[in-house]
């Protein structure tokens, strides 16, 4: 299994507080991703990076913002949480080499009261 | 905008069946196909990835195939066990130069195997 960790893993939170989740890797890869996955909608992209310090939005980033200061950490942050964003979120990583294949974290269940 | 549908959405089938999970893509212009696999409360296990020059993958008793001029690939499981009851999800990565590392997911079937 790829080296991939979230924290937490459950987290319980009310409305309009900040929320981070991480994503820990120890494959040294160059791409991580953030997805959240919900029922009917299947999983969806919320932010990716392609480097320290490179991101850029998917297709779902409004109220997340991502930051990426080391190779191995990739942190999410809710800056002020609602109840729209109850969710599974997963991390994913790959190596950015020929095939791109991703590999993803055991996820973190978020909900938001 | 890349479309993935997969139908069925759930398929329950006896031990020992063999049986075929399919996917549907909108645009033909694909870098490769990815199949995953996800237990309940899980994240997602990566099965088999197809290149988009490739027309068939195998492990083990997974067989993925691709054709992309009509924008499908199917997931065929042998001599089914328990053990395969999963949510099966397909996901399609575009060629488009520097977005060569995003994948779109398809909903995913939810296979049930009963002994």
């Amino acid at each position: 299994d790829a080296g991939i960790t979230q924290s937490p893993r459950h987290k319980v939170t009310e409305t309009g507080t900040p929320v981070t989740l991480r994503c820990h890797q120890t494959e040294n890869h160059r791409y991580m991703y953030w997805y959240r996955q919900d029922p009917g909608h299947g999983l969806r992209l919320i932010h990716y990076s392609y480097g320290v310090k490179d991101t850029d939005k998917g297709e779902v980033s409004d109220g997340y913002s991502v930051s990426r200061s080391k190779t191995e950490d990739f942190l999410l942050t809710l800056e002020s949480a609602t109840s729209s964003q109850t969710s599974v979120y997963f991390c994913a990583i790959s190596d950015g080499q020929v095939l791109y294949e991703q590999y993803f974290g055991p996820g973190t269940r978020l909900t938001v009261t | 905008k890349q479309e993935v549908t997969q139908i069925p959405a759930a398929l329950s089938v006896p031990e020992g069946e063999n049986l075929v999970l399919n996917c549907s893509f909108t645009d033909s212009a694909i870098y490769n196909l990815q199949w995953f696999r996800q237990d309940p409360g899980k994240g997602l296990t990566s099965l088999l990835l197809i290149q988009s020059s490739q027309r068939e993958q195998t492990s083990g008793r997974l067989n993925a195939s691709l054709d992309k001029s009509s924008g499908r690939s199917t997931l065929y499981i042998a001599a089914s066990q328990p053990g395969d009851s999963a949510t099966y999800l397909c996901a399609v990565r575009i060629n488009s130069g520097g977005s060569n590392y995003k994948l779109t997911f398809g909903k995913g079937t939810l296979l049930t195997v009963n002994p």
